[in-house]
């Protein structure tokens, strides 16, 4: 069966550093959300993407986030410059009818 | 505003014991909702959706979950636990379509011997 990949599975880096979070959707999804869960609290949407391009985002996807599909399977996450708060479980997913989920990157940022 | 509610932050069961997980929603318009579970170690896999028709929904594993529009509810059930079902569940609704989902905290299921 078909699975969203994501990469990698745990990152550290240091407050002030770019991050990349990685992703392949299942090959022959159109639609591609980012998600995060900080520890002990709800998951939170992201951004959605859509023919290369964001459909909807959210409060939490501001300018210090961005979104790139940048060749036909990978669908990447950057932030640029981490925070504390930014420490998080990550979560691609991909659609065809109904989202299905990446395992996640854990982020930590000291 | 959007949300999900689940009631119970932490549940532990006996093998065997019937299972009902709360889950109550606020959104306007069209609704799809969705349980979620997540395995120790393991990503978020769909258990079971409601779009239309049947409010009464099966799912993998045994679990069902019924659409109540009237309470804006939409809980799990399952007639009888397994250990294996120790898990994390999470409610989530959307308004169809490519919307993004609304989740609630999630219920933790410890299921004992």
């Amino acid at each position: 069966e078909p699975e969203v990949t994501q990469t990698p599975s745990h990152q550290v880096t240091q407050m002030g550093q770019e991050v990349i979070l990685r992703c392949v959707p299942i090959s022959n999804h159109l639609y591609f959300y980012w998600y995060r869960q900080i520890l002990g609290q709800k998951v939170e949407f992201l951004v959605s993407f859509y023919n290369n391009e964001i459909s909807e985002k959210s409060e939490i996807f501001d300018d210090q986030f961005s979104v790139e599909r940048p060749d036909g399977s990978n669908f990447t996450l950057k932030i640029r410059s981490t925070k504390l708060e930014d420490s998080a479980m990550y979560f691609c997913a991909s659609r065809a009818d109904t989202q299905y989920f990446g395992p996640g990157t854990r982020l930590t940022v000291l | 505003a959007q949300s999900v509610s689940q009631h119970n932050h932490h549940v532990i069961l006996s093998e065997a014991a019937s299972l009902e997980l709360g889950c109550n929603y606020s959104y306007g318009g069209t609704v799809n909702l969705f349980w979620y579970v997540q395995y120790p170690g393991q990503h978020l896999q769909l258990l079971l959706k409601y779009f239309s028709g049947d409010p009464l929904v099966k799912g993998i594993k045994g679990f069902e979950a019924e659409f109540i529009k009237s309470k804006f509810s939409f809980n799990l059930r399952k007639p009888s636990v397994q250990w294996s079902d120790t898990a994390e569940y999470f409610c989530a609704v959307n308004g169809g379509g490519n919307t993004p989902l609304v989740f609630g905290k999630g219920t933790r299921l410890s299921v004992i011997a």
